[in-house]
């Protein structure tokens, strides 16, 4: 069964650091998602992509963050400059469609660590 | 201000019996309500969704309820089986606020089954 993939499972980064978080959505989908989850608590919304834009983003996703779909294949999460508090597991995800009716498929994530 | 609310406590029961797992919310008007299963260290993984206007819905041992006016949707796992341990996730889409896609999450049940 087709899954989502992410790189690197595991990234730690000096505070102040960019990173990039990578991800291989399922080929015929054409939504796509990033959500994060803090140690011990509940997964968030952070953005969603279609079209090459971002359709929607929460007040999570400011300036410091940008996604982008580099090529037909990948969709992937920026932090410009790092912070503690960006310390969480984040996951992509990807459907089928933007609707509602539509279940979200996600991928295993990528804990990242800043210190 | 919108609200989801799971049993903050772990639910243990034996194997072979029912769990029955509880979502409530406040402030929203979903359109769709959907359930989600996390294991450890993993992302969700989809399990069954819920229109508004259907009051169950069954998929194999799984049952899901949705009762609009109360604002609460069960999960019901029937014969439940000590691989049916995990963390479940209701999550509801942005309904009739113009939420669209984007899923906000409750922070879930950790169920147990014991032997």
């Amino acid at each position: 069964e087709p899954e989502v993939t992410q790189t690197p499972s595991h990234q730690v980064t000096q505070m102040g650091q960019e990173v990039i978080l990578r991800c291989v959505p399922i080929s015929n989908h054409l939504y796509f998602y990033w959500y994060r989850q803090i140690l011990g608590q509940k997964v968030e919304f952070l953005v969603s992509f279609y079209n090459n834009e971002i359709s929607e983003k929460s007040e999570i996703f400011d300036d410091q963050f940008s996604v982008e779909r580099p090529d037909g294949s990948n969709f992937t999460l920026k932090i410009r400059s790092t912070k503690l508090e960006d310390s969480a597991m984040y996951f992509c995800a990807s459907s089928v469609t933007g609707n509602s009716n539509q279940p979200q498929h996600f991928g295993d994530g990528t804990r990242l660590s800043i210190l | 201000s919108q609200k989801i609310e799971q049993n903050s406590e772990a639910l243990n029961i034996q194997e072979g019996k029912t769990a029955t797992l509880t979502c409530n919310y406040t402030n929203y008007s979903p359109a769709y309500l959907q359930w989600y299963r996390q294991d450890p260290g993993r992302g969700p993984v989809f399990l069954l969704l819920i229109r508004e206007n259907e009051k169950e819905k069954r998929k194999e041992r799984l049952k899901v309820t949705f009762d609009t006016t109360l604002k609460q949707s069960l999960f019901h796992i029937t014969a439940s089986q000590p691989a049916d341990s995990a963390t479940y996730l209701c999550a509801l889409d942005g309904g009739l606020t113009g939420g669209g896609n984007k899923l906000t999450f409750g922070t879930g049940t950790q169920l147990k089954v014991e032997l």
